[in-house]
């Protein structure tokens, strides 16, 4: 079965920086595109990113553009996300995600999620 | 961006009666080529990710309860939920995957009245 797990999460400064880490298994993970999504303690989701099978088509929310980079590396079946220049507003659950479907479609799949706290 | 906004951001029902909740885009997610509207419904209970419901905005997930149903097309799309079980009680979220980035509605908070 498909399992998604995060790892990375944690406390770090303001203008800090994280890694975080989703496991994949259950799948053949280089035939998927995968997305980073977020969600601020007690508010909604925000889709940030995601990353061809291939890395060669990679979408970054204009709220993480320049700050966040995503990438994968297919023989660990892993996909990552670097976040830089961290902020307060950065405080939230990040889930790894995939959809139903090897291309563009809804997200079946989530992992259980990895907190970040940006606090000082 | 697509802006998605949901309504209301709160409804309570009364269990076996019908939920309806609403979701508007700012631009039509009807892809003409394949005749498909690019809208997904997710319910998320507190401490868990959130679930996928509906896709393709009428096509229910594998495994959901057929109490759940999405209709609409282009920019309005509804979820109804049929007989308000007390398992239904969640934040429900409508999302676009049309166009980049793939915006969610702002949430309906659903409970029992």
């Amino acid at each position: 079965q498909v399992q998604l797990v995060e790892s990375g999460g944690g406390l770090v400064k303001p203008g800090g920086s994280l890694r975080l880490s989703c496991a994949a298994s259950g799948f053949t993970f280089s035939d998927y595109y995968m997305s980073w999504i977020r969600q601020a303690p007690g508010k909604g989701l925000e889709w940030l990113s995601y990353i061809s099978g291939s890395a060669d088509i990679i979408y970054y929310a204009d709220s993480v553009k320049g700050r966040f980079a995503i990438s994968r590396d297919n023989a660990k079946k892993s996909l990552y996300l670097q976040l830089n220049s961290l902020r307060a507003e950065d405080t939230a659950v990040y889930y790894c995600a995939r959809a139903a479907v090897p291309g563009v479609g809804a997200t079946l799949y989530w992992g259980q999620g990895a907190l970040v706290t940006v606090s000082s | 961006d697509t802006v998605m906004t949901q309504s209301p951001d709160s409804l309570a029902v009364s269990l076996g009666e019908r939920a309806t909740i609403n979701c508007k885009s700012s631009q039509s997610v009807f892809y003409t080529s394949n005749n498909k509207n690019y809208l997904a419904w997710y319910q998320q209970k507190p401490g868990q990710p959130p679930k996928l419901l509906i896709y393709w905005a009428s096509t229910r997930e594998s495994g959901v309860p057929d109490r759940f149903s999405g209709s609409g097309s282009g920019t309005d799309f509804t979820l109804t939920i049929s007989s308000l079980q007390a398992e239904d009680v969640a934040v429900y979220y409508c999302q676009q995957y049309f166009s980049t980035p793939y915006t969610f509605g702002q949430g309906t908070n659903l409970e029992i009245k």
